[in-house]
Formats: C-alpha cells, structure tokens, sequence
C-alpha cells in the first residue's frame, strides 16, 4: 500500500540553525501538507501546497518558513533560523484531490528538536 | 473559525468491550468532512474513519463506527470488541473547503487486559 515518508525521523539542531525537512508523498496524489504537533498538544495546520504554490498558509506559517517541490517527488519544509519553540513533531500529509474531498494520509512525522 | 471539541481528556475501556469517544464541532458550513485519527505510541497519524456530512448513513469500518449527529453537531467513535493494539490517543478533525483539517486536542484510550 502506498504511503507518505519523511526523513530524517528525528532532527536535532542548535537554535539559529536551518533546518530541511523532506517528505515524499503518495505518487498520485497532488496536494501537499505539513501540520506540527508541539509535545502534547493538538495537530496544526501549517501549510498547504498546490500546483506548485501555497494554497493556504496559517498564522504560525511565517517568514522563517519555506515549503519547495524541488522535483517530482519530494516535498520539503525549510525553517530558516530554528528558535527553541519550533520544537515539535512534523507532519507531512498528502491528498489525491482537493475542494475537501479527498482524505489526507500522513507521514510518520519527523520529530525537530531544537537546543 | 471552524473549533472541534473532544471533551474526554482519557478514557480507559476493558479489552473485548466497547467504548465511545466524543467529539463536537462548530461550522456554519453545511457540506463538510469528518474524520477520526489515530496516534499510537509511535506517533504516527493513522486514519480511522471518514464521514462526509451530506451522507446521512454512519459510516462503518470494521469494529470502529462513528455517530454522526449533524443538527447536534456531534460525531462520536464507537470501538467494538476493544483490542490492546487500539490503546493510542484519537484525535476528531474537521474539514471544509481549503482541505485543511482541523483537530480537536485528542483523547487517550487505554485498552486494559
């Protein structure tokens, strides 16, 4: 059965300090998420990516954030300069279609820690 | 905004019994999507049953099951025959347009033997 990875499963990394996370979707699927779940807290929504742009982004998507497609397969999260509250577990999910019909699948997350 | 409301912070089931987990949403959307995740140990986020809000029949998928009340604005998860491997926290999310889901802050089912 296909389904989403992400790599690297746990990063750890200085404050200050970019960070890369990747994800390969579903290969038929053609929207792209990211979510992060702070240790012991709900799921949030951060992003949103199709056609090669961001569909939505929420309030915590802010400028330190990237979201790429760098080829056909892969689908990255970049954090730019990593502050200790980025801390958490990140989640890539993917969709077949979109306008809300489609369930997102979900990666097994990759866990960030920063220091 | 939309707000999903999983009111049972724990819940603790004995193996082979049932239990229910509740959940309640606010939306002024009529047409919408539901789902039940499931996050074991590994924190994986695994899929457990979908419901579109124009289908008034429950959806049903092998021992889990779901009671969706759409005038309530309720969609509750019912576990059949409880089996240890279902000990995990659930998480109920919504969705509308824009495909992003909204979860509520979780429960955590214990399956005790």
């Amino acid at each position: 059965e296909p389904e989403v990875t992400q790599t690297p499963s746990h990063q750890v990394t200085q404050m200050g300090q970019e960070v890369i996370l990747r994800c390969v979707p579903i290969s038929n699927h053609l929207y792209f998420y990211w979510y992060r779940q702070i240790l012991g807290q709900k799921v949030e929504f951060l992003v949103s990516f199709y056609n090669n742009e961001i569909s939505e982004k929420s309030e915590i998507f802010d400028d330190q954030f990237s979201v790429e497609r760098p080829d056909g397969s892969n689908f990255t999260l970049k954090i730019r300069s990593t502050k200790l509250e980025d801390s958490a577990m990140y989640f890539c999910a993917s969709s077949e279609g979109g306008a809300g019909t489609d369930t997102q699948y979900f990666g097994p997350g990759t866990r960030l820690t920063v220091l | 905004a939309q707000t999903v409301t999983q009111s049972q912070p724990e819940m603790s089931v004995q193996e082979a019994e049932t239990v229910t987990l509740s959940c309640t949403y606010d939306t002024s959307e009529s047409n919408y999507y539901l789902f039940w995740y499931k996050q074991p140990p590994s924190r994986q986020m695994i899929l457990v049953i979908r419901q579109e809000a124009y289908k008034q029949q429950n959806a049903t998928e092998n021992r889990f099951s779901v009671n969706f009340q759409k005038a309530a604005k309720s969609f509750s998860l019912k576990i059949s025959d409880s089996q240890l491997g279902d000990t995990a926290m659930y998480f109920c999310a919504f969705m509308e347009y824009g495909n992003k889901l909204v979860f509520g802050a979780g429960t955590i089912l214990r399956v005790k033997s």
